[in-house]
């Protein structure tokens, strides 16, 4: 199974700071990579599909990265409603969509 | 507007059973694969199962393999899991999902597998 290891695993920003969460795979999985953000008692929401691609309605702060097996999701001029949990997902390969450990934005 | 809605959740004791439904709406269900994911009480996400737009292939989550069988209805837009065996570590919030880059997600609906 591809693992997928996601960092950090907490981190506070302030109000306008850009803040940058890297997720890992444990091998090659092009760009099949995904990003969710999870408010508490809500569905998790798409954010980014493959790799770098902004899913329709997105603000355009978000965006995705990608360098081999390294993804990156920046969150640029971070604003109140982003303070949320963050994850990454491969959809690359079956069975199996790998989900990172998440990856919580709080408020400093 | 593209709409999933879960339901069949609730308490179950260890090695019962339960069935989840999830009623699509807003587009054309058969021509998309589907998927279910939980999301245990204060934990990440875990994947569970997916099945393709005509019924195959299906797939498992090796913790739920041999206990849960995903199955769907592209006549009535509805996606099914068939929960058997549950263990207490089944508990969980468990949503439906579109496609693999899972771009839409139903609210969830609590399974909750206790004595």
């Amino acid at each position: 199974d591809i693992q997928m290891t996601q960092s950090p695993f907490s981190l506070s920003a302030s109000i306008g700071d850009t803040v940058t969460i890297t997720c890992r795979a444990s091998q090659s999985i092009s760009t099949f990579l995904n990003w969710y953000q999870q408010k508490p008692g809500k569905a998790p929401k798409l954010l980014i599909y493959a790799a770098s691609s902004l899913q329709s309605g997105v603000p355009s702060r978000f965006s995705g990265s990608a360098s081999g097996t390294d993804f990156t999701l920046t969150i640029s001029s971070v604003q109140p409603e982003d303070f949320a949990t963050y994850y990454c997902q491969q959809s690359y390969i079956t069975p199996g969509f790998t989900f990172g450990q998440g990856t919580r934005l709080e408020i400093k | 507007e593209v709409q999933l809605v879960e339901s069949g959740g609730g308490l179950v004791q260890p090695g019962g059973s339960l069935r989840l439904s999830c009623a699509a709406s807003g587009f054309t269900f058969s021509s998309y694969e589907m998927n279910w994911v939980r999301q245990a009480p204060g934990k990440g996400l875990e994947w569970v199962a997916y099945i393709g737009s005509d019924g195959g292939p299906i797939y498992y989550a090796d913790s739920v393999k041999g206990r849960f069988t995903i199955s769907r209805d592209n006549a009535n837009s509805s996606l099914y899991l068939q929960m058997n065996t549950l263990r207490a570590e089944d508990t969980a919030v468990y949503y439906c999902a579109r496609l693999r880059a899972f771009d839409y997600w139903g609210q969830g609906t609590l399974v909750t597998v206790s004595s």
